[in-house]
């Protein structure tokens, strides 16, 4: 079973410019997730998707942040214009049903950096 | 609320030693615990979880974790540590309720000597 995808797993911009991470989930996980980890931190929740619909984005800066999840599976996490301190690794997750229920599985990630 | 805390931000331990990295928890119902493990540039990849059945629990890559009501911790063990296990480990308690919103902790970066 193929894991959680993410691309690109690199990122390198200048500040003001634009940015679009892409997640695809695990196959029948009806619930993704996009986080933030700053260095030497634990992820932080940006915003946690329920099927196609943004369930929690309280955490999510909407005056430069915006995601979607239009089919309910695959995910794209924007930021416009990008500030420095936007460096960060972004992480995609999801979650199914069943016996792992808690369980949140995790993509690789996308480290930005903005100069 | 809930809440997480490691107690150690860095452990180093030789090859061939015991591991132990501490997480204490605090939670007003009976919580989900977890560890997750994180290598250089990797993602993050859960070594064990403690979802209210047995006490302890036994991961992957020879860690175990033992839940302890009474003293509300969470401890991650391993009997023998292998260089391969240097990495950033992060324990996670789960909210209840139906969004099931992960707490985590900072992070503790263990170090394998050789």
């Amino acid at each position: 079973e193929a894991g959680v995808v993410q691309s690109p797993r690199y990122k390198i911009i200048e500040k003001k410019q634009p940015v679009a991470f892409w997640c695809n989930p695990i196959s029948g996980h009806n619930t993704l997730y996009w986080y933030r980890q700053n260095l030497g931190q634990g992820p932080e929740l940006l915003i946690r998707y329920e099927n196609e619909e943004a369930v929690d984005d309280s955490q999510l800066p909407k005056d430069r942040f915006s995601a979607e999840r239009l089919k309910g599976v695959d995910s794209t996490l924007k930021i416009q214009p990008a500030e420095l301190g936007d460096s960060a690794v972004y992480l995609c997750a999801s979650r199914g049903s069943g016996s792992s229920y808690n369980e949140q599985f995790f993509g690789p990630g996308t480290r930005l950096t903005v100069l | 609320a809930q809440s997480v805390t490691q107690l150690d931000s860095h452990v180093s331990v030789s090859e061939g030693t015991p591991v132990l990295l501490r997480c204490n928890y605090s939670s007003s119902y009976s919580p989900s615990l977890f560890w997750y493990v994180q290598h250089p540039n990797k993602g993050l990849q859960l070594l064990l979880k403690y979802t209210s059945a047995a006490t302890l629990v036994k991961g992957i890559n020879g860690f175990e974790a033992e839940f302890k009501k009474s003293e509300t911790s969470f401890h991650l063990t391993k009997p023998s540590a292998h260089m391969s296990d240097a990495a950033e480990y992060f324990c996670v308690v789960s909210e209840s309720g139906n969004n099931r919103k992960l707490i985590w902790g900072l992070g503790t970066s263990l170090a394998v000597n050789p």
